[in-house]
């Protein structure tokens, strides 16, 4: 079956610009997790969505960054102002369920600031 | 103190070598633990889970010591396509769910 998709797959920004990234989970997923990881880096927590709980809003880095899951599927990862700073691959995972389940994760979104 | 470490590497063997890595994690009270494969430009991939008896899935062997808090993964009879980077994974108690990944290890098997 299809897994975890991601757009764009590349996003070439300037400082100070508005992006938004999409994930669409794999279908009946209840769990949708968003990471970034920057070079040299380990994957960062961000966002965890389960089905229609409070988002964990945790991992956000700063108030720049917001997320949105719309009907307990697709997701979109907004960064407002971006930084150079951002320039990261943003990756989205999804999970059956809640807990330590498998998580399943997106080719990610490669974000680059100038 | 990072809450998973890792020796980044790399580890360059020959083929058919054996190998291992370790990770340590900070949080005593962790319940769950991954190995994950992260390819070069690709997404992190599920290697195999961990647990407190160990478990081996083919050449792959994880070993979880709750005591001294490391997680280890051995490789054995490497493969030319077992050359990635790989994660040690770690799911805190009470956020079972928010999974803490250690910057990972770099294998190159070399023939």
């Amino acid at each position: 079956g299809a897994g975890v998709s991601q757009s764009p797959s590349n996003k070439v920004t300037e400082k100070g610009k508005d992006v938004e990234l999409r994930c669409d989970p794999i279908s009946g997923h209840t769990a949708l997790y968003w990471y970034r990881q920057s070079l040299g880096q380990g994957l960062e927590f961000l966002i965890y969505f389960q089905g229609n709980s409070a988002p964990d809003k945790s991992g956000l880095p700063s108030d720049r960054f917001s997320a949105e899951r719309t009907g307990g599927s697709v997701s979109t990862l907004t960064i407002q102002r971006t930084q150079q700073e951002d320039s990261a691959v943003y990756l989205c995972a999804s999970s059956l369920s809640a807990g330590p389940e498998t998580q399943y994760f997106g080719p990610g979104t490669r974000l680059l600031v100038l | 103190r990072k809450e998973v470490e890792q020796d980044p590497g790399p580890f360059n063997v020959p083929e058919g070598a054996t190998v291992a890595f370790n990770c340590t994690y900070s949080n005593s009270a962790s319940q769950s633990f991954f190995w994950y494969r992260q390819d070069c430009r690709k997404e992190p991939k599920l290697l195999m889970s961990v647990y407190s008896s160990g478990n081996e899935d083919g050449r792959f062997t994880a070993q979880l010591n709750r005591a001294s808090q490391y997680i280890s993964l051995l490789i054995r009879d490497s493969k030319l396509s077992d050359s990635a980077t790989y994660l040690c994974v770690v799911s805190p108690t009470g956020t079972a769910s928010k999974l803490t990944f250690g910057t990972g290890t770099r294998l190159q098997v070399t023939l």
